[in-house]
């Protein structure tokens, strides 16, 4: 079946250092790809999309490029804040529509200190 | 847009209790979904519904829980006879078919004495 995979956290890192969250999937078809992010004490919101291969998805200064070659969405900053400081998910949902359910990666934790 | 709402944010309970956790989705979103979150794991899928059909069912959904959208609005999940393996966080989110990502409430946490 689908899955994702994320690397490990907790992610550690200091004010305007630069960030990279690997994320790896195996799916079958075209799946659109997704960073969700939860600040502490919050839901989760949508970071950033991707719909087909080569697509970039940004937002907040976060980027991620759907790689069909490599199955990767990394994502990544270039220079992170304390408020970055939150739980990140990568996601696939199993079609090209948004409204098809999603497959989660178990998330990664960004710690950021000033 | 006011956002998916879940009612009660927290729930605490005794095994072999029944539960219901409420969601109002977005308003004219047409599809909504159930996903179960355990500590440290990402979310995982339950169910989901297209106005009031539910579509789909994961394997994860024991036949003690059951989930309702009877008008198409808002939808319900309950937990019949619950076990410590049910605490989690449980989410709702919808969506509109075709267009636009999954929005996601913050969650009921339920935990089990």
């Amino acid at each position: 079946g689908n899955s994702v995979t994320q690397m490990e956290g907790p992610v550690t890192l200091s004010e305007e250092a630069f960030l990279t969250i690997n994320c790896t999937y195996t799916a079958t078809g075209y799946p659109s790809l997704f960073w969700y992010v939860q600040y502490p004490g919050e839901g989760l919101q949508l970071l950033l999309k991707a719909t087909k291969a080569d697509d970039k998805g940004s937002n907040k200064g976060f980027e991620a490029t759907y790689r069909k070659e490599t199955t990767s969405f990394h994502l990544e900053k270039g220079s992170v804040q304390v408020s970055d400081s939150a739980v990140y998910f990568c996601a696939l949902s199993d079609s090209m529509e948004y409204g098809n359910k999603l497959v989660f990666g178990a998330g990664t934790i960004l710690r950021v200190k000033s | 847009d006011t956002g998916v709402s879940q009612d009660p944010r927290h729930k605490i309970t005794k095994r072999g209790q029944n539960v219901t956790f409420r969601c109002d989705p977005i308003s004219e979103h047409n599809r909504l979904y159930w996903y179960r979150q355990t500590l440290g794991q990402g979310p995982e899928f339950l169910t989901y519904f297209q106005n009031e059909a539910q579509l789909e069912k994961s394997r994860l959904l024991s036949d003690r829980f059951s989930a309702e959208r009877p008008k198409g609005s808002f939808s319900t999940l309950e937990i019949q006879r619950t076990e410590q393996g049910d605490s989690a966080m449980y989410l709702c989110a919808s969506s509109l078919v075709d267009r636009g990502p999954q929005h996601f409430g913050d969650g009921t946490r339920l935990s089990i004495l």
